[in-house]
């Protein structure tokens, strides 16, 4: 089944700086990558998304790369800001009916 | 709120006791999610429904644990002679899907268990 590896597993960057996370996987059949942002105590919730089919997608300060060759896809949010501040999640598609394989996290603490 | 809402958001109960949980999803999704998350970790799957079907079900899920969606709408989660290593956030999720591409998951608030 599907493996997901996420680096670091936390991250403290002063505001106004950028943050990347990176994650690996290890089907290669998988073709969607959600990132969730999970605030303590807090549901997750989807920032943003790629497909396969595209190698890059941006959403203001956030966007995520997607190498396929290589299996991996990174998140980069740039000009931190302490509401950054969570845990943040990459996940791929593990099946064809939509089951999410989360990576285990990283801890992004953004300090004034 | 007309997100995906969870029942009861905290439960403690003894080891050995039976407990049920509820999920309510978005209104007209037809897709259904169960994960667990355990601190420091991120949700793993559980089991999922499309409409009533159940389709899959993780090794995660033993025997004593069984969901139903009986009308295809809510969701329960049931687990029984609970153990203190099923302490863990309980998370429903569901989406709309009409076709072959994958769309967003929402997420529930989560049932948050404690087995003492």
């Amino acid at each position: 089944g599907e493996n997901v590896e996420q680096h670091p597993s936390t991250l403290s960057v002063q505001e106004g700086d950028s943050a990347v996370i990176k994650c690996t996987y290890s089907d290669s059949a998988s073709n969607y990558f959600p990132w969730y942002k999970q605030e303590l105590g807090k549901r997750p919730q989807l920032i943003i998304d790629i497909r396969s089919n595209v190698g890059e997608k941006k959403d203001q300060r956030i966007a995520v790369t997607l190498n396929k060759t290589a299996k991996h896809f990174s998140l980069h949010i740039t000009e931190t800001q302490p509401e950054d501040s969570a845990v943040y999640f990459c996940a791929a598609i593990a099946d064809s009916w939509g089951k999410l394989q989360f990576g285990a996290g990283t801890q992004v603490v953004v300090t004034p | 709120d007309t997100g995906v809402s969870q029942d009861p958001r905290h439960k403690i109960t003894k080891r050995g006791q039976n407990v049920t949980f509820r999920c309510d999803p978005i209104s007209e999704h037809n897709r259904l999610y169960w994960y667990r998350q355990t601190l420091g970790q991120g949700p793993e799957f559980l089991t999922y429904f499309q409409n009533e079907a159940q389709l899959e079900k993780s090794r995660l899920l033993s025997d004593r644990f069984s969901a139903e969606r009986p009308k295809g709408s809510f969701s329960t989660l049931e687990i029984q002679r609970t153990e203190q290593g099923d302490s863990a956030m309980y998370l429903c999720a569901s989406s709309l899907v009409a076709g072959t591409e994958y769309v967003e998951q929402y997420f529930g608030p989560g049932t948050r268990l404690t087995v003492t």
